[in-house]
């Protein structure tokens, strides 16, 4: 089993939805969750990260965390052409080696 | 503010060449990361620094690569000799710290092994 899982999509929503991003972990280790987002021959670039259960909104983004299930999301509002790109989520454990281990990426695609 | 920077941008080279890539981090950022970011995949750590000691390289393949942080700041990672899977983007990150979450990445470089 992989660390993180994450559905490579595509996926495709017309212009103004929600989208839901997912993904899932296996260790119970980690302590940081994040959201990368990457456009095509881009480096990544971090968009928000919590750091416990529950909620946490910046704009039209929202980070919600369930660490009973492990299970972490992302939810974009009011969707634009811009958003565009590949999502990516990382999680970190705290102490010892502390590298971010990254899912796959959701490569995401607003319709105009 | 600068970003972190990466050069070349692209590299082509034949298999059983050797190729390195440098990394210069955000001015005052401790900890420095290389990853490799294979195409349809997320990156991958390969190594970490904190200044100019190794935290973590237990995914490096260290019988063809090697990184090196002198003096704290700026990285190069070599990879010597190259194999056709080691195409991939090589990406490096930075943060103030350890345990400090907000990494920086640079754009990459693209290597294509033929």
């Amino acid at each position: 089993q992989k660390e993180v899982e994450q559905d490579p999509g595509p996926l495709s929503v017309p212009e103004g939805a929600i989208v839901s991003l997912n993904c899932t972990y296996s260790n119970s280790a980690f302590q940081y969750f994040m959201w990368y987002r990457q456009y095509s021959r881009k480096g990544p670039e971090l968009l928000m990260y919590t750091y416990s259960s529950g909620n946490k909104e910046d704009g039209r983004f929202t980070a919600q965390v369930d660490k009973s299930s492990k299970y972490i999301s992302l939810f974009i509002r009011d969707s634009q052409p811009s958003d565009s790109a590949t999502y990516l989520c990382a999680i970190q454990q705290v102490g010892g080696a502390d590298g971010l281990t990254f899912g796959k990426g959701t490569h995401l695609i607003i319709q105009p | 503010e600068a970003g972190v920077a990466q050069s070349p941008r692209y590299k082509i080279i034949e298999k059983r060449q050797s190729v390195a890539f440098w990394c210069n981090p955000i001015s005052g950022h401790a900890t420095l990361y290389w990853y490799q970011q294979i195409l349809g995949q997320g990156p991958k750590l390969l190594i970490q620094f904190q200044n100019n000691g190794v935290v973590d390289d237990s995914q490096l393949p260290k019988d063809r690569f090697s990184a090196e942080r002198l003096k704290g700041v700026d990285s190069t990672l070599k990879i010597q000799p190259a194999k056709l899977e080691d195409s991939a983007v090589y990406l490096c990150a930075s943060s103030l710290g350890r345990r400090t979450p907000e990494a920086f990445f640079g754009q990459g470089t693209r290597l294509t092994v033929v």
